[in-house]
């Protein structure tokens, strides 16, 4: 079974970066069948997919648009986790931060698992 | 703003039959598989459906999905209270290679 597992802070000043990481367990990072995905949500904007990495021979990355400047995703397969960083933060950046993975190479892309969350608030 | 379109709520009694319904485009809805999520209040989501209409191991057969152009629906038949919870929907869109959700739909089991 599969568990990701999050951590990182919970309060972010403005314009400095947010960073969280997942720790994956039941699973490798490298995992061919499988893509690391960020998903946070808010009122405001519901449910927002921000960015994933996957290996296939070699590392690759995807990122929304409404982040692409700001985000890095990063991949570490010493510890088997998968990282965000979301720079020059605002207010309108709080919200919960999901991790998950994304089945991939079944033409299946469910994610099928979460982290358990972590609430970050942007504020001085 | 999500370029999925659900309605924000639904509702229904215990028994009764209740569609919630997602609108998409043709990059999204209309190119790729849609599923679909459960979220009780403080959980993460939870899949509920995939590849349109496929239903994962462990989620009752009262729920089915269903997927025409560029718009899917939700069924959940036999509702029951537990049923409460709120429901999105979700697909790749090829235009903009993102992750694309739905605003969610709360239901609610009056």
């Amino acid at each position: 079974q599969v568990q990701l597992q999050q951590s990182g802070p919970g309060l972010v000043k403005p314009s400095q970066t947010l960073s969280l990481t997942c720790v994956i367990s039941g699973d490798s990072v490298s995992s061919d069948r499988a893509a690391w995905n960020w998903i946070r949500q808010s009122p405001s904007r519901g449910l927002e997919w921000l960015g994933r990495t996957w290996y296939k021979s070699k590392w690759s990355y995807d990122y929304a648009v409404s982040v692409k400047s700001r985000i890095t995703v990063t991949p570490d397969t010493s510890k088997n986790q998968f990282s965000l960083h979301l720079s020059s933060v605002t207010p309108d950046d709080s919200a919960v931060y999901y991790c998950a993975r994304e089945d991939v190479g079944y033409g299946n892309n469910q994610f099928a698992f979460w982290g358990q969350g972590t609430l970050v608030t942007v504020s001085s | 703003q999500s370029v999925l379109t659900q309605p924000p709520s639904a509702s229904g009694t215990p028994g009764q039959r209740v569609t919630i319904s997602c609108s998409g485009s043709r990059s999204n809805i209309g190119s790729n598989y849609v599923y679909w999520y459960q979220q009780v209040p403080g959980m993460a989501p939870k899949v509920l459906m995939y590849r349109n209409d496929e239903r994962p191991s462990g989620v009752p057969d009262r729920f089915s999905a269903s997927k025409s152009d560029t718009s899917a629906s939700l069924a959940i038949s036999g509702l029951r209270s537990e049923d409460e919870a709120d429901y999105f929907c979700a697909a790749w869109d090829d235009g903009l290679s993102v992750w694309m959700f739905g605003g969610g739909t709360k239901l609610t089991v009056l």
